[in-house]
């Protein structure tokens, strides 16, 4: 069974600082990885999603990349701002079906 | 651009009733995935729907059944509500790898349903 691992589980961080968040995940056989954003109470806002062939993608100040042989990924952002404040999900789907096995999110805080 | 559309927002129920949630795919995605979420955990998939027909079955209790319909909406339905179903309830669609043809199987999630069990 697929398991997903979100390191750190919180995070605070003063304003224009870049920073890295982590996704490990047991089975190395995915299909995908997306990255989401979740505010609280509030759904969730994909931000990225690598093909298991891709190495990272990229959009504004995120850059995500995925090492499949190792069972990881990583969620860059840079300079980050207030407004990026809120917890963050790296979910991956196992198979062609594409249905999500989620981590535990990674809740950040970032100051200004 | 038009987004997942769920309905209702927020529901109140006592134990034992029933209730229905319904999920309006992103137009011309193929796919509608359940997902619930309990209060602090992370979602768990419940079920998916690909061309009306269920594609993958997570952990949805027998007590819930989902269908698709010829218009790709989609509704879940919750019978004895206990109050461990008080969750958020989230649907996503998008396009099946199947269908994709290149254009990515992202999947977009609604704003979702809360259901309170009393």
């Amino acid at each position: 069974k697929q398991e997903v691992t979100q390191i750190p589980a919180a995070l605070s961080v003063p304003e224009g600082e870049n920073l890295v968040l982590n996704c490990s995940f047991t089975d190395s056989a995915i299909y995908n990885l997306q990255w989401f954003r979740q505010d609280p109470g509030k759904g969730l806002t994909s931000l990225l999603l690598i093909q298991s062939s891709q190495r990272e993608q990229t959009s504004g100040r995120l850059n995500a990349s995925l090492d499949k042989s190792s069972g990881r990924s990583t969620l860059y952002i840079a300079a980050s701002q207030p407004g990026d404040s809120a917890t963050y999900l790296c979910a991956v789907s196992g198979n062609a079906g594409n249905m999500l096995t989620f981590g535990g999110g990674t809740r950040l805080m970032v100051k200004p | 651009a038009a987004g997942v559309i769920q309905s209702p927002r927020h529901l109140i129920k006592e134990k034992r009733e029933t209730a229905t949630l319904k999920c309006y795919p992103i137009p011309r995605h193929d796919t509608v995935y359940w997902y619930q979420q309990g209060p602090g955990q992370d979602p768990q998939f419940l079920i998916s729907f690909y061309e009306k027909m269920q594609s993958d079955k997570g952990s949805i209790p027998d007590r819930f059944s989902a269908q698709q319909f010829s218009d790709y909406h989609s509704e879940l339905n919750m019978s004895s509500l206990e109050l461990g179903d008080s969750a958020l309830y989230f649907c996503a669609s998008s396009f099946h790898p199947f269908s994709s043809g290149g254009a990515g199987e992202t999947q977009y999630f609604g704003p979702g349903t809360r259901l309170l069990v009393l």
